[in-house]
């Protein structure tokens, strides 16, 4: 079965600084990996994905992420945070041959921004 | 239109009582979802309906009943809910729920209190 780890559980970043969010998970194949984005009240909206191709993977709203296979990492980053990105984010993972809806999730980091 | 709706957005409900959430989507979606979040924890999976058929029950106590009258429309019917219930339910759909590559988009949620 896969799992996921969130190290940090809460950073606050000030507004403009760059921003790294940690995901490592544990899977025997190659995973799905996906971050998602929780607004306080709100939904999950997809920041972006991977499963195959170029390691370096871009999403909405500025992101983008990196997967290492080495260190069985997937970790999320942004170059200049906004006041706006604070949120809740979670991390997951996602077997071949599975359900949609059947992605494990990581704990999320909450993002505080410092104007 | 790329949004899952659900109502009510809040909820309060006493233990003896029954009452439903609703879930709609008319993005031409055939996998809907119930999710619970707990407070800052990640989303856990509950139900998975596809082609309006329930294909998933992660072992869901029989006091959650859910129902997918037509491919647009989901809903969550509750009686004798305990405490330990009250929670964010969130609705999520995609364009069929084949694997772990599908896209999901979530609603909003239902906050749920039951006193």
């Amino acid at each position: 079965a896969q799992s996921v780890t969130q190290p940090d559980i809460h950073i606050t970043v000030s507004e403009g600084a760059s921003l790294e969010l940690r995901c490592n998970y544990s899977y025997g194949a190659t995973p799905y990996l996906f971050w998602y984005v929780q607004s306080p009240g709100q939904g999950l909206q997809l920041l972006l994905k991977y499963f195959s191709g170029d390691t370096l993977v871009q999403g909405i709203k500025g992101f983008e992420a990196e997967f290492k296979r080495s260190q069985s990492s997937f970790n999320l980053r942004k170059p200049s945070v906004h006041w706006s990105d604070a949120a809740e984010y979670f991390c997951a993972v996602g077997a071949i041959n599975t359900n949609a809806g059947k992605s494990t999730f990581g704990d999320g980091t909450t993002l505080t921004v410092k104007p | 239109d790329t949004e899952v709706t659900q109502t009510p957005k809040h909820l309060v409900m006493g233990m003896t009582n029954k009452k439903s959430l609703k879930c709609e989507q008319h993005m031409g979606h055939r996998a809907m979802y119930w999710y619970k979040q707990k407070a800052k924890k990640p989303p856990e999976l509950m139900f998975v309906y596809s082609y309006e058929k329930l294909s998933i029950n992660e072992s869901v106590p029989s006091r959650f009943s859910p129902e997918c009258p037509n491919s647009s429309l989901l809903n969550l019917h509750l009686h004798a809910l305990q405490p330990e219930d009250s929670a964010l339910y969130l609705c999520a759909s995609s364009q069929v729920s084949r694997g772990p590559n599908e896209k999901l988009f979530f609603g909003s949620g239902t906050q749920l209190s039951v006193l």
